[in-house]
Formats: C-alpha cells, structure tokens, sequence
C-alpha cells in the first residue's frame, strides 16, 4: 500500500471549515483513499473513502485530486468534538482490509 | 454497523503475568484484527483472527507473546503473555463487515498498564 503524509497538527476555529491534507504520491490505480479519526480515549472511527472522485457523506466531504497523489478531507463547519487525530489511509481492494494506520493530523479545534 | 464490546476495560497487571482481552461482536463477521497502540502513537497491527486456523500475525509480533483464539465469527480472544512495563498499551479489536471494503469498526479498546 502506498505511503502518506500528514502534517502532524492543525488548529481551526469552531464554525469554519477544517481542511486536512493528505499526499499519498505512490498511490497505485486500485488503491482507495480512506480517513479515519481517534477521539481521545475512544477507538478509531471511519469517516469516508474515495477512488477517484470527490465523496461527501454526512460527516466529511473528501476531494481528491486529478493526478490522485494528495486528498483533502473536509469538515465543513467544525465543533469543539471534531476535535480528533485524522489518519489517512491508502489500501488496495486486494488487501483484505488491513489498516496500517500512520501517524495522522491532530486536530484542535478552538472556541 | 457493528458493536462491538472489548473485555476488560482496563487492567493493571503484575510483570510476568498474562491478560487475556476478550471481543465480542454483535453480529458475525468474515475479517477481525487486533491492534496495539502504544502511549502517544498511532495504532500498530499486532494480527488478523482467523476464524478456525491460526492468526496471521505482522512482523514484529509472534503466536507465543500473543497468542489469539477465535472459536467463531462474533469472537476473538487476544493474549498478552509474560507482561513487561513495555506492554502497557492500549489494545483494540476490529472488524470488517465485508472482505475488500477497508470500512472498518472499532471496539473502545482494554487500556493495559504493567507494573
């Protein structure tokens, strides 16, 4: 699975949008884009994934670029309970779902 | 989705001893894993429960130091064996409710501290 890289921490104020940055330049034609996020104290917590095109659900939405080497996660109007590490993770189809998580962004977000 | 519900909790264990965490899921499920997190760092997979065989463990981890069972498809046991201080971690169950989707479910995790 390809590598990714994360800036280690990122603040953003409660109400604004957080934008997480993610470059996974050795991704591969089947590999997904997948985010996931640790609330202190809890177990991890998917959030979205993607191929190619831009996704949104209910929590997120993720934006990949064209070349697919980086991806953006999106949380559109962020609360003080977004407050969280996000891990970005790369993982092809074949590989029966095995997480290898990274070291992620530590997000804080601030009254 | 899945619940899933880790025993204990958290423990606090005497160096030498062995803790077996239990996980419990509430529906069956093809793909469980444990996972090891380590004070201040990301998570590491220690191995995926096979359901009938032995666990396949990843590099670093071996069957005697961590010994798992996983007599069906709704539970798994993993074991930590002869405790030292550097195996007070944080260790999650996980599961995966269909092969080949990465959307993966989380159990709250048995906070391990070794004395």
């Amino acid at each position: 699975d390809a590598k990714t890289t994360q800036p280690p921490s990122m603040d953003c104020a409660e109400g604004r949008a957080a934008n997480l940055p993610c470059n996974h330049s050795t991704i591969s034609g089947n590999e997904y884009v997948y985010w996931y996020r640790q609330i202190h104290s809890q177990g991890p917590q998917y959030i979205i994934h993607g191929l190619k095109n831009n996704e949104t659900n209910e929590m997120a939405s993720l934006i990949i670029t064209e070349d697919r080497k980086s991806s953006t996660l999106i949380l559109p109007h962020a609360t003080l309970r977004d407050t969280a590490v996000y891990y970005c993770i790369v993982i092809g189809s074949y590989n029966t779902d095995k997480l290898i998580f990274g070291t992620g962004t530590r997000l804080q977000v601030f009254p | 989705s899945a619940v899933i519900s880790q025993k204990p909790s958290r423990d606090i264990c005497q160096r030498g001893t062995s803790l077996t965490i239990q996980c419990q899921v509430d529906s069956q499920v093809t793909m469980m894993f444990w996972y090891r997190q380590q004070p201040g760092q990301s998570l590491t997979l220690i191995a995926t429960a096979n359901q009938g065989s032995e666990a396949t463990y990843e590099s670093g981890f071996v069957i005697d130091k961590f010994p798992i069972s996983r007599p069906n498809l709704t539970f798994s046991t993993l074991t930590v064996s002869n405790m030292s201080p550097e195996d007070s971690s944080i260790y999650l169950c996980s599961v995966s409710l269909q092969q080949g989707r990465a959307e993966a479910f989380f159990g709250q995790g048995t906070r391990l501290t070794v004395v």
